[in-house]
């Protein structure tokens, strides 16, 4: 079965440079999460996706910004980075009203910032 | 503001034998969802059970069944017959219905003693 896919896997920065994390949903699902898990924390919830509109906002810093497109894949911008953005990026996705809640992840985008 | 509390940091088990994660959540709604997810050294997210809150019944998967106390907001992972493969970190998840967003306890790594 198709998962949800994340690129790029790794990702290497300097500080106050820009960072572009992607996501591709599982075919057919509606809605996208990200999260972010910095080391040795659980996930933290930034911000969602339902058919396009943002649905709901967690941590996110001003300094980054999201969206999903028309063909559902969604992206994470992130500019200015600091030291402390270096973590693990989560992308999740589920069909809403039908998948009872729950999300599946991708295998996620580790990014380092220097 | 709901929360999730995993009291374990670390727990250890000898293969096959049988272990138990406790999650305890706060929460004042009625409908809403808990989850055990795992991720392994490769920090995949994996799903391993889900529970709806309006059923009494507790889920079972498989060697991983959970004990749900709505009353007390108690919500543990029974994993039996453990074995090798079931080294990773435990989180717990909760979300409420209709939020799509989950929140995470602080997790609980898992040792499995060969």
């Amino acid at each position: 079965a198709a998962g949800v896919i994340q690129s790029p896997r790794h990702l290497i920065k300097e500080k106050r440079e820009t960072a572009t994390l992607k996501c591709y949903p599982i075919p057919r699902h509606d809605t996208v999460y990200w999260y972010q898990q910095g080391p040795g924390q659980d996930p933290q919830f930034l911000i969602s996706f339902y058919e396009k509109m943002q649905s709901d906002k967690g941590s996110i810093p001003d300094r980054f910004s999201a969206q999903q497109f028309s063909d559902y894949h969604s992206e994470l911008n992130m500019s200015s980075l600091e030291l402390g953005d270096s973590a693990l990026y989560f992308c999740a996705s589920t069909l809403r009203d039908i998948a009872r809640e729950t999300q599946y992840f991708g295998p996620g985008t580790r990014l380092l910032v220097l | 503001a709901q929360t999730v509390t995993q009291s374990q940091p670390e727990m250890s088990v000898q293969e096959a034998e049988t272990v138990t994660l406790s999650c305890t959540y706060d929460t004042s709604e009625s409908d809403y969802y808990l989850f055990w997810y795992k991720q392994p050294p490769s920090r995949q997210m994996i799903l391993v059970i889900r529970q709806e809150a309006y059923k009494q019944q507790n889920a079972t998967e498989n060697r991983f069944s959970v004990n749900f106390q709505k009353a007390a907001k108690s919500f543990s992972l029974k994993i039996s017959d453990s074995q090798l493969g079931d080294a990773a970190m435990y989180f717990c998840a909760y979300t409420l219905s209709g939020t799509y967003k989950y929140i995470f306890g602080t997790g609980t790594r898992l040792k499995v003693l060969a």
